[in-house]
């Protein structure tokens, strides 16, 4: 089983639509949660992080967190095509476990 | 405010021969891990340094090292290159947890 699993899409949403994008980790215990956007041959870029469960939002991003059925989910509102890239799901496991583990991303695609 | 610096940009090595990666982290941090990242792949951590020691190691072979300079500086050192090292190579630079890539080095072995 993978430590972190994201659907590899692609997603393709029409522009102002919104992007919903899912993602599931084995480590009970795992404490933080990231997620990162990835643009064509850039390096990941840190949009959202999220510790505690239920809703945490900024701009259009909202981070979902149940650490109960071992879910993290990431929602794009009014998905502009700026947003098209790959979004990885990153979890840091424990206080004394310094290494993020990765999903292997969600390509989205926003049509104009 | 300086983000993460990684140099070179890109690299093209044949099999066989050896690499040194540079690393500068954001203003402030003190913590720099190396990720390698294979094409359509999310990033898998090699190591992290603190206090210029080794902190936490992945599942990388002994061919893979580093070094934390007194300033934070990194730098990531891989030994007898095989094709399968082809990958962009991260670096982050973290505090309270939260790590933040440089633009990466975009390693070719021919």
């Amino acid at each position: 089983q993978k430590e972190v699993e994201q659907n590899s899409g692609p997603l393709s949403v029409p522009e102002g639509a919104i992007a919903s994008l899912n993602c599931t980790y084995s480590d009970r215990g795992s404490q933080s949660f990231f997620w990162y956007r990835q643009y064509s041959g850039k390096s990941p870029e840190l949009i959202m992080f999220i510790y505690s469960n239920g809703d945490k939002e900024d701009g259009r991003f909202t981070a979902q967190l149940n650490k109960a059925s071992q879910y993290v989910s990431l929602l794009i509102r009014d998905s502009q095509p700026s947003d098209s890239a790959t979004y990885l799901c990153a979890v840091l496991r424990t206080s004394n476990d310094y290494k993020l583990s990765f999903g292997a991303g969600t390509t989205v695609t926003v049509r104009a | 405010d300086a983000g993460v610096t990684q140099s070179p940009t890109h690299l093209i090595k044949t099999r066989g021969q050896q690499v040194t990666l540079r690393c500068s982290p954001k203003s402030g941090h003190d913590t720099v891990s190396w990720y390698q990242q294979a094409l359509g792949q999310g990033p898998q951590f090699i190591f992290q340094y603190y206090e210029e020691e080794e902190r936490q190691r992945g599942n990388f072979p002994d061919r893979f090292s580093g070094h934390q300079f007194p300033n934070y500086s990194s730098e990531l050192n891989v030994n007898a290159l095989l094709l399968g090292d082809s990958a962009l190579y991260l670096c982050a630079s973290s505090l309270s947890g939260k790590q933040y890539f440089g633009p990466g080095t975009r390693l070719t072995v021919t």
